[in-house]
């Protein structure tokens, strides 16, 4: 079982350069999130999906692009990565019953914007 | 908006020492608690989920309280071990589906 997975797991990328994070989760959890976390931040939500092509903005959105098409995925965009994006990315889903569930976390991407 | 703060920052102690780590939050609208561990360079770990109903949830030496109209929750940890050094992250899930997270309690246990 292999729950939620993060991919890739560290990226380099150049300003201006468009990145994809991906997201799979395989517990067919209906609610997924996008999590940005930094020194002096803390942990901070990007974005988030009720379901299968519902999303909707977090606290801190500008910058970023998602998805949804399937219940098991959710990638995140930059579409013009800037340095400010350099952070660690943290995807999680939780199951049905949204308000009285656990959020269960991915690994982690690492991305540095040179 | 709703803040959420833990003290310690940082706590160190001897193993076998019993410690609470504490989480403030200003809203007290909230729909559950969530308690996670994160080891250096890891992803978080789910140790306990208080809903905004409950009182306390423990899972082995974890117990986790929550009052909500005074706007806290504590983490008690029973004879602590060196395998217990992490850091420790309070998150209330609030209105507007957001997951607002601690700055987390950074633990050692000396063996």
């Amino acid at each position: 079982d292999a729950g939620i997975t993060q991919s890739p797991r560290y990226k380099i990328t150049e300003t201006g350069r468009q990145v994809t994070l991906m997201c799979h989760q395989t517990w067919s959890h209906s609610y997924m999130f996008w999590y940005r976390q930094d020194l002096g931040h803390g942990l901070r939500l990007i974005y988030y999906s009720a379901a299968a092509d519902i999303t909707d903005k977090g606290e801190v959105p500008d910058g970023y692009v998602v998805s949804r098409s399937k219940t098991e995925n959710f990638p995140l965009t930059l579409e013009s990565a800037t340095r400010s994006q350099t952070s660690v990315y943290f995807c999680a889903s939780s199951g049905r019953g949204y308000s009285y569930n656990e959020q269960f976390f991915g690994p982690g991407t690492r991305l540095t914007v040179l | 908006k709703q803040e959420v703060t833990q003290i310690p920052a940082a706590l160190s102690v001897p193993e076998g020492e019993n410690l609470v780590l504490n989480c403030s939050f200003t809203d007290s609208a909230i729909y559950n608690l969530q308690w996670f561990r994160q080891d250096p360079g890891k992803g978080l770990t789910s140790l306990l989920l208080i809903q905004s109903s409950q009182r306390e949830q423990t899972s082995g030496r974890l117990n986790a309280s929550l009052d909500k109209s005074s706007g806290r929750s504590t983490l008690y940890i029973a004879a602590s071990q060196p395998g217990d050094s992490a850091t420790y992250l309070c998150a209330v899930l609030h209105a507007g589906n957001m997951l607002t997270f601690g700055g987390g309690t950074r633990l050692m246990v000396k063996p």
